[in-house]
């Protein structure tokens, strides 16, 4: 029984280039999460998706990011543009439908920008 | 703004000894309190939660502590063990869904 798959592991980028991190859920979960992990600091909640729908975006920056969950496929976050400030590693966790349900993370995506 | 303040930041323990870590709050709205364990290179994972119906909870080696009036919580680790290092989450959820983490606490047991 999978865990929350994320891919990939390390992702390097030029300043100026684009990040696609990708997350598939567990099976059965139709909600995810992204949160961020800047070194030495805790995760920050970036936004809730569910299948076709951004529930919460109050996370994310205002500019270069989104994420989508399509019908089919995995979930996505998009970094356009990257900056040195946007290295970090990236956490997906995923969740049964209804509130209070655990959310189970992956194991991250460690982006780095040059 | 840090809703959830996490301390200390990092503390080392004698193998058998006892690991505290405490929590505050600030939203009153919170009403989900789960402990994430994360070990280097890897995601977090959910260790032992709490509602703040209940004032403790115990599972195994791990003990959570929660005080809604002073709206403080914390995690006991008793009879710490090596295997026990690694950074230690706090975290608070209100409806909503989304987690509140607090900053982190680096354990190291010394053998």
């Amino acid at each position: 029984n999978a865990g929350v798959m994320q891919n990939p592991r390390h992702l390097v980028r030029r300043r100026g280039q684009e990040a696609r991190l990708r997350c598939s859920p567990m099976k059965g979960h139709s909600h995810v999460y992204w949160y961020r992990q800047l070194p030495e600091e805790g995760l920050k909640f970036m936004v809730y998706l569910q299948k076709e729908n951004i529930i919460d975006e109050s996370g994310m920056p205002k500019e270069r990011f989104s994420a989508e969950f399509p019908k089919e496929g995995p979930s996505i976050l998009r970094i356009q543009q990257v900056v040195r400030g946007d290295s970090a590693a990236y956490f997906c966790a995923s969740s049964r439908a209804g509130p209070k349900n655990i959310q189970y993370f992956g194991a991250g995506t460690r982006l780095s920008v040059l | 703004q840090q809703q959830v303040k996490q301390s200390p930041q990092s503390l080392i323990v004698q193998k058998g000894g006892i690991s505290i870590i405490n929590c505050a709050y600030e939203n009153t709205a919170f009403d989900y309190f789960p402990w994430y364990q994360q070990f280097p290179g890897k995601g977090p994972a959910l260790l032992i939660a709490i509602r703040p119906d209940v004032s403790e909870k115990k599972e195994g080696r791990f003990t959570i502590s929660f005080n809604k009036s002073a709206k403080q919580f914390s995690l006991h680790i008793m009879d710490s063990q090596p295997g026990d290092s690694a950074t230690y989450f706090c975290a608070a959820q209100a409806a909503g869904n989304k987690l509140t983490f607090g900053g982190g606490t680096r354990v190291l047991v010394k053998p």
